[in-house]
C-alpha cells in the first residue's frame, strides 16, 4: 500500500499565481484532511471531507478551495497565491469519524513558497 | 476552547539518555490523546495513543500516561537512540464535541547525539 501520496513535493509560486496540490489515498478511507504547518507552529486544519461530494471548512480556509469527487482524491486549490500561504501542506486520511480516537495517516507534505 | 501545549524545543540528548517531552491539554469533552512523530522529510505518523484517563500508550520504547487530574500526557523513553531524532507532536481528539476537533501541539524537535 502506498498510503497517502502528495504531489508535488516542492513548489515555488509567484504572487497571484494559482496551483493545485494533489492528494491520493489507497486505504479506502472516507475522511480526508488538509493541514498547513507554519514554522514553529502546530498543524492548522484548512478543509476536511467526510466522504465523496462532502467537504467542510476547517480553522484556516481562506484562500483555498477543495473538491472530493472520489473517495481516493482530495485536491487543494490555491487561487491568487499570497506570501502568507508559504507553508508546508499535509494531507491526511482516517477510517473513522474525526471526533473519534482514530489514527490519522499523513502524506509526506508539500513545501510551498510564494514569492 | 480545546488546546494542546508542548514544551518548546529543540531538545538535545546524548544516546541512552532519558527523555521526557511535556504535553498538557485543555478540553471541554472527553478527549483521546495521541503522540505523533515526524522523521525528516516524512509526514507525521502515529507513535502511541490513549483513549481514557489512566490509560498508558506505548510503542517502540516510548510511553505516555493519560493523567486527567493534571491534564497531561507526557512522552517518555528510558534510553534514546540516534534514530529517535525527529519532531514529536502531541494531539487530542475531542469525542464529546460531536464535530471535528483534532488539535495538534506545536511540535518538539528532538536531536540525539551519538
Amino acid at each position: 500500500n502506498a498510503g497517502v501520496t502528495q504531489t508535488p513535493k516542492f513548489r515555488i509560486l509567484k504572487i497571484g499565481q494559482s496551483m493545485t496540490l494533489q492528494c491520493t489515498q489507497d486505504m479506502n478511507h472516507n475522511y480526508m484532511y488538509w493541514y498547513r504547518q507554519d514554522p514553529g507552529m502546530g498543524l492548522k486544519l484548512i478543509y476536511y471531507s467526510v466522504g465523496a461530494g462532502i467537504t467542510d471548512k476547517g480553522e484556516v480556509p481562506n484562500g483555498y478551495n477543495v473538491s472530493r469527487s472520489t473517495t481516493e482524491d482530495f485536491p487543494l486549490r490555491l487561487e491568487l497565491a499570497a506570501p502568507s500561504q508559504t507553508s508546508v501542506y499535509f494531507c491526511a486520511s482516517s477510517r473513522l469519524v474525526p471526533s473519534s480516537f482514530d489514527e490519522q495517516f499523513f502524506g509526506p507534505g508539500t513545501r510551498l513558497t510564494v514569492l | 476552547g480545546d488546546s494542546v501545549t508542548q514544551m518548546e524545543g529543540p531538545v538535545t540528548l546524548s544516546e541512552e539518555a532519558f527523555l521526557t517531552i511535556n504535553c498538557t491539554y485543555t478540553a471541554t469533552g472527553y478527549p483521546s490523546l495521541f503522540w505523533y512523530v515526524q522523521y525528516p522529510g516524512e509526514g507525521l505518523q502515529l507513535l502511541l495513543k490513549a483513549t481514557k484517563a489512566d490509560d498508558k500508550g506505548s510503542n517502540k520504547g516510548f510511553e505516555a500516561t493519560y493523567r486527567k487530574e493534571t491534564t497531561s500526557f507526557h512522552l517518555e523513553k528510558g534510553s534514546v537512540q540516534v534514530s529517535d531524532s525527529a519532531v514529536y507532536f502531541c494531539a487530542l481528539s475531542d469525542r464529546g464535541s460531536g464535530t471535528y476537533k483534532y488539535i495538534f501541539g506545536t511540535g518538539t524537535r528532538l536531536k540525539v547525539l551519538a
